[in-house]
């Protein structure tokens, strides 16, 4: 079955330091894939998105996501965290059924100072 | 201006009760969805609309209807509430019809408790 898969639950990171959130896909072609973030209390919100073209995808809030067919893989990055990063990360790809859209477990992402 | 926006945001209730969550987009998409994110943060699609039309309708039980006055609205209205029913629910809506490539837009969200 097409899928996403974010193997990390929750990550923790200090304020500064870089930050890679890795997202694994299972589709025979290239697929479409979202990564979207969910602050606190607050509805999800689109970071970037891949379709075609280039692979690495700049997004909103400083963060950029590398699509790489040779590891399946769709991992979001940001050089430098701020605790407002600190958020739910979802991973999204198409479903294999009837629905557009199928979203990852999510990976919670904690800032320390 | 809010593009997807959700009434109410918080919704307390009893067993046995009745409910309807509102859902209001002014983004001039054709398609809405709902979805229902339980307390592990796991997201899982219940309905979609498009123009007015039911065009998703995910394993949910019966007491679960969604009803779409026009393309900008869709309710959710939930007979006889079970403890099982809490949970966050959002509304989202895309663009145009359920093409995987349409990005969605969600809702704030409306965090129901059932007691």
């Amino acid at each position: 079955a097409q899928s996403v898969t974010q193997p990390d639950i929750h990550i923790t990171v200090s304020e500064g330091a870089s930050l890679e959130l890795r997202c694994n896909y299972s589709y025979g072609a290239t697929p479409y894939l979202f990564w979207y973030v969910q602050s606190p209390g607050q509805g999800l919100q689109l970071l970037l998105k891949y379709f075609s073209g280039d692979t690495l995808v700049q997004g909103i809030k400083g963060f950029e996501a590398e699509f790489k067919r040779s590891q399946s893989s769709f991992n979001l990055r940001k050089p430098s965290v701020h605790w407002s990063d600190a958020a739910e990360y979802f991973c999204a790809g198409p479903s294999s059924g009837n629905t557009p859209l199928v979203f990852g477990k999510g990976t919670r992402l904690s800032v320390i100072a | 201006d809010t593009a997807v926006s959700q009434t109410p945001k918080y919704l307390v209730t009893q067993m046995g009760n009745d409910k309807s969550i509102k859902c209001e987009q002014n983004l001039g998409h054709d398609t809405m969805y709902w979805y229902k994110q339980d307390s592990k943060k796991f997201l899982k699609i219940m309905f979609s609309y498009n123009n007015k039309e039911l065009i998703i309708n995910e394993t949910v039980p019966n007491r679960f209807s969604p009803k779409s006055p026009d393309k900008a609205h869709l309710n959710l209205h939930i007979n006889s509430l079970e403890l099982g029913d809490s949970a966050v629910y959002f509304c989202a809506s895309s663009p145009s019809g359920t093409s995987e490539r349409d990005t969605q837009y969600f809702g704030p969200g409306t965090r129901l408790t059932v007691l």
